[in-house]
């Protein structure tokens, strides 16, 4: 166990849809990282926050926006939904920047 | 700009042979660390080690040891007398960026290790 927390494990929607992903990280851990790992692309870096503020920005579309709130935890919103955004994401926490991540489960989100 | 390059997509090996998966990588930043990490079946990734820049000691642990050389911009990881459990995917990743600072996190494509009883 990671200790780091993502709610839910599977999303199942429909396209044009917006949908939530939550993250909780592990205890004493101020950066959280957002992934998107899907077949075709690999596992792709999109976000990253350090104690509420966004510190490094990867491959991350328009129509997807994240935030770290005051307790820690993580959300990406993920809004239009297209078939190609099906994906696993993954959050991690650090204790803080260029140290070792700590993975959670990840989100399996399906779009149909 | 960043970029991790791990060109063996897929390895099979017979277990108890020793296997070395490659990882080179591209940055113009003089401080950065690098990662590799391990992705089961299951499907959560695990971290197994850091290296920072500055630090080209090779490092062992247990069956695990890897080979930074950064004249050659490469961080290899090599794992003894594999087991079955070892098969899975590893990533190699490149933190770069002054801490405190902005950084970008590139991870490779993976490498798939297969390793049969």
């Amino acid at each position: 166990d990671s200790g780091v927390t993502q709610t839910p494990k599977h999303l199942i929607t429909a396209t044009g849809q917006r949908v939530t992903l939550r993250c909780s990280p592990r205890s004493g851990d101020l950066s959280v990282y957002w992934y998107q790992q899907s077949l075709d692309q690999g596992l792709q870096f999109l976000i990253q926050y350090y104690n509420g503020e966004e510190r490094a920005k990867g491959n991350i579309l328009e129509r997807f926006s994240a935030q770290q709130f005051p307790d820690l935890h993580s959300e990406l919103n993920l809004s239009s939904l297209e078939l190609g955004d099906s994906a696993l994401y993954f959050c991690a926490s650090s204790v803080g920047a260029l140290q070792p991540q700590h993975f959670g489960d990840g989100t399996r989100l399906s779009i149909l | 700009a960043q970029k991790v390059t791990q060109a063996q997509t897929e390895i099979s090996v017979v277990e108890k042979e020793d296997v070395t998966l490659d990882c080179v990588y591209e940055t113009r930043d003089t401080t950065y660390y690098l990662f590799w990490y391990k992705q089961p079946p299951s499907g959560e990734l695990v971290f197994l080690i850091r290296r920072n820049s500055f630090d080209e000691q090779n490092e062992i642990s247990g069956r695990y040891s890897w080979n930074f050389q950064k004249s050659t911009s490469s961080f290899n990881f090599t794992i003894t007398a594999s087991q079955v459990v070892d098969s899975a995917v590893y990533f190699c990743a490149l933190n770069d960026g002054a801490p405190g600072g902005y950084q970008k996190v590139t991870f490779g494509t993976g490498t798939k290790l297969q390793v049969i009883p």
